[in-house]
């Protein structure tokens, strides 16, 4: 069974950047591109954007342009997303979810257990 | 505020059916396949349906989706306690150029 394991919960002051971690088993990591989704507290789910391992490339929420990055380290099968110049608003868990590879557009797959990141001072 | 919307809640008895609709546009639902995912409380999203209608593996067909036009929806036949739950439409924007999930509609079983 795929399994998408997340980074821990992380605390950050506002400005600073968080980086979490998504590392995947049991499938062949460059074959299936990654997603990140989040959800703020008692909200809907938002997407960040996606990440193909095999080459890197990425596409991001327009919203989150500028501060997003996805990256991938094909020797541990783990993706990584850091986001920067965190304010209050981005406190929410944070979810890796794969992309399910089909011939009609995205959908999400699998999913990661997800990582609570909260933005306080 | 989500380009799909959704109603914030729908309730039901048990072995009952209930729908939830997902009303968007043409730059999405329109045009491009709708997924459906469940959250159960303090769990991380499910798929429940891809590609507007196919079920995947290990989903029960009490699950069922469809779609007409600019609008999908999401039926739930045989209602359990166990459905209990959030439940998101989504779907690719080609005018946001971005992926979108509805607002979210939680099921609540009388």
């Amino acid at each position: 069974q795929v399994q998408l394991v997340q980074s821990g919960a992380e605390v950050k002051k506002p400005g600073a950047s968080v980086k979490v971690s998504c590392k995947a088993s049991r499938y062949t990591f460059t074959s299936y591109s990654m997603h990140w989704v989040r959800q703020a507290p008692g909200q809907g789910l938002e997407w960040m954007g996606i990440i193909n391992p095999n080459g890197g490339s990425t596409t991001y929420a327009q919203k989150l342009q500028g501060r997003v990055t996805m990256t991938r380290d094909t020797s541990t099968s783990t993706v990584y997303m850091e986001l920067s110049s965190l304010r209050s608003e981005d406190t929410a868990v944070y979810y890796c979810a794969r992309d399910g590879a089909g011939a009609k557009g995205w959908y999400f797959d699998y999913w990661g257990q997800g990582t609570l990141v909260t933005v306080s001072s | 505020q989500s380009v799909l919307t959704q109603p914030p809640s729908v309730s039901e008895a048990p072995r009952q059916r209930v729908t939830i609709s997902c009303s968007g546009g043409s730059s999405n639902i329109g045009n491009h396949a709708v997924n459906w995912y469940q959250q159960l409380p303090g769990k991380a999203p499910k798929v429940l349906i891809y590609y507007d209608d196919l079920l995947p593996s290990g989903v029960s067909d009490r699950f069922s989706g469809s779609k007409s036009g600019t609008s999908a929806s999401l039926a739930i036949s045989g209602l359990q306690s166990e459905d209990e739950a959030d439940y998101y439409c989504a779907a690719w924007d080609a005018s946001l150029n971005g992926y979108v999930f509805g607002t979210g509609t939680k099921v609540t079983v009388l």
